[in-house]
């Protein structure tokens, strides 16, 4: 069984601050974990994935997680926010084998303050 | 873009009613996945289709049900529709060679039950 947690419902921070979005996950398998971002009615975009190999990986937008296998953490971070980073993070895991089904968390508002 | 597409964008029935929604996956995509993502919620799993056979199912009752076609087109269909059904349905499309692959998601449909 699989499941994720991402800890705050909503984040504000100013445009140009660091951005940190937690997400915790817990995983009776080897995991895959991903972040998904969604615009306000518009579908889920790809933002990262980690799969195997390095535990820093780098997505679009200038987003980058750190898979922390002894915390079972997945942070989102970006060093500085833009106003269009404003959306909904969405963390996800997966098995590494199966069917890809996406266990999502509850997601995360992320506000930008001019 | 991802290249998935879904229709209709919104809808409006009644509880009782059913409901078929449609989804155009990407060109050479085997694997198709339903998801039912509630107001402020996470999206949460379905179904999965594989060359057209269900592969995978979420905690969802039998009134929700799917079609995959050769032609890379899928359906969900929602019979006996009640109020709790109300929630963006998306779906994504991804090539099953192996190991994960990453799913690419539609912008979804909103539907409202009354």
């Amino acid at each position: 069984a699989q499941s994720v947690t991402q800890l705050g419902s909503h984040v504000s921070v100013s445009e140009g601050a660091l951005v940190l979005l937690r997400c915790n996950y817990s995983s009776s398998v080897p995991p895959y974990l991903f972040w998904y971002v969604q615009y306000p009615n518009q579908g889920l975009q790809l933002l990262l994935k980690y799969t195997t190999g390095a535990t820093l990986v780098k997505g679009i937008n200038g987003f980058e997680a750190e898979f922390k296998k002894s915390e079972t953490s997945f942070h989102l971070t970006k060093p500085s926010a833009h106003m269009s980073d404003a959306a909904e993070y969405f963390c996800a895991v997966s098995a590494h084998f199966g069917n890809e089904k996406l266990t999502f968390g509850t997601g995360t508002r992320l506000t930008i303050i001019p | 873009e991802t290249g998935v597409t879904q229709s209709p964008t919104h809808l409006i029935k009644t509880r009782g009613q059913q409901v078929t929604l449609r989804c155009s996956s990407q060109s050479g995509h085997n694997t198709v996945s339903w998801y039912q993502q509630a107001l402020g919620q996470g999206p949460q799993f379905i179904f999965q289709y594989y060359r057209e056979e269900e592969n995978g199912r979420g905690n969802f009752p039998p009134r929700f049900s799917g079609l995959q076609f050769p032609n890379y087109s899928s359906e969900l269909n929602v019979n006996a529709l009640e109020l709790d059904d109300s929630a963006l349905y998306l779906c994504a499309s991804s090539l099953k060679q192996g190991l994960q692959e990453t799913q690419y998601f539609g912008p979804g449909t909103r539907l409202l039950v009354l």
